[in-house]
């Protein structure tokens, strides 16, 4: 069984506070690593996928960074918006197949 | 480019009937996903049809069951419902999910199913 944690559950700041998640994985049989933002009343938006230990994206003031040999991702937010406010999903394929596990999402509430 | 559609957006149905939900992928995309996110719980993986065919099943119930159609949409068939099948079905679609792990999966709108 594939578990993909994720912490914080939920976190509230202020606009242009800078601020970062955590993903967990397994690091054994790791092939991909997706964060999705999933706006309310909205589809989940893919973010990023990554592969690659030592692994760095970046989109705008979001990116993130992945370390396959200890088993996580983090991902950050510089200047946070109300904008960013969503749900940030982090996911990974299992078992080999596409078919992906979610972790349980960091609710961002960026408030003006 | 139109993104990943499905339908009905909401739906209310009774204990013990059956439902049928349908998603259209992005043209192109060959692969189809269904995940549930029932209340509390994250995103579990339902089903995935590539090419017609069931690649793979998450941990649900047979009464849980689709089939992909020639143009690539697809069918979510529950039967015999729960009320803890009350939850939001979301479709996603990608580019030739065989082995491919690295592909992003779009999502469409989601159905809300509410089982009484």
């Amino acid at each position: 069984i594939l578990n993909v944690e994720q912490s914080p559950q939920s976190l509230h700041v202020q606009e242009g506070d800078s601020t970062n998640f955590t993903c967990s994985f397994p690091s054994s049989n790791f092939y991909a690593l997706h964060w999705y933002r999933w706006e309310t009343a909205k589809s989940p938006e893919a973010l990023f996928v990554m592969t690659l230990n030592g692994d760095e994206k970046k989109k705008g003031r979001i990116s993130a960074t992945l370390n396959t040999k200890e088993g996580y991702s983090y991902l950050y937010i510089k200047g946070s918006q109300p904008e960013d406010s969503a749900t940030y999903l982090c996911a990974s394929p299992r078992s080999g197949y596409s078919t992906l596990t979610f972790g349980k999402g960091t609710m961002l509430l960026v408030s003006p | 480019e139109a993104g990943v559609t499905q339908s009905p957006t909401h739906l209310i149905k009774t204990r013990g009937q059956q439902v049928t939900l349908r998603c259209s992928p992005i043209s192109g995309h060959t692969s189809v996903y269904w995940y549930q996110q029932a209340l509390g719980l994250g995103l579990q993986f339902l089903l995935w049809y590539d090419e017609g065919e069931e690649r793979n099943r998450g941990n649900f119930p047979p009464r849980f069951s689709g089939r992909q159609f020639p143009n690539y949409s697809s069918e979510l068939n529950v039967n015999a419902l729960e009320l803890e099948d009350s939850a939001l079905y979301l479709c996603a679609s990608s580019l030739a999910g065989w082995r491919r792990l690295n592909e992003e999966q779009y999502f469409g709108p989601g159905t809300r199913l509410t089982v009484t």
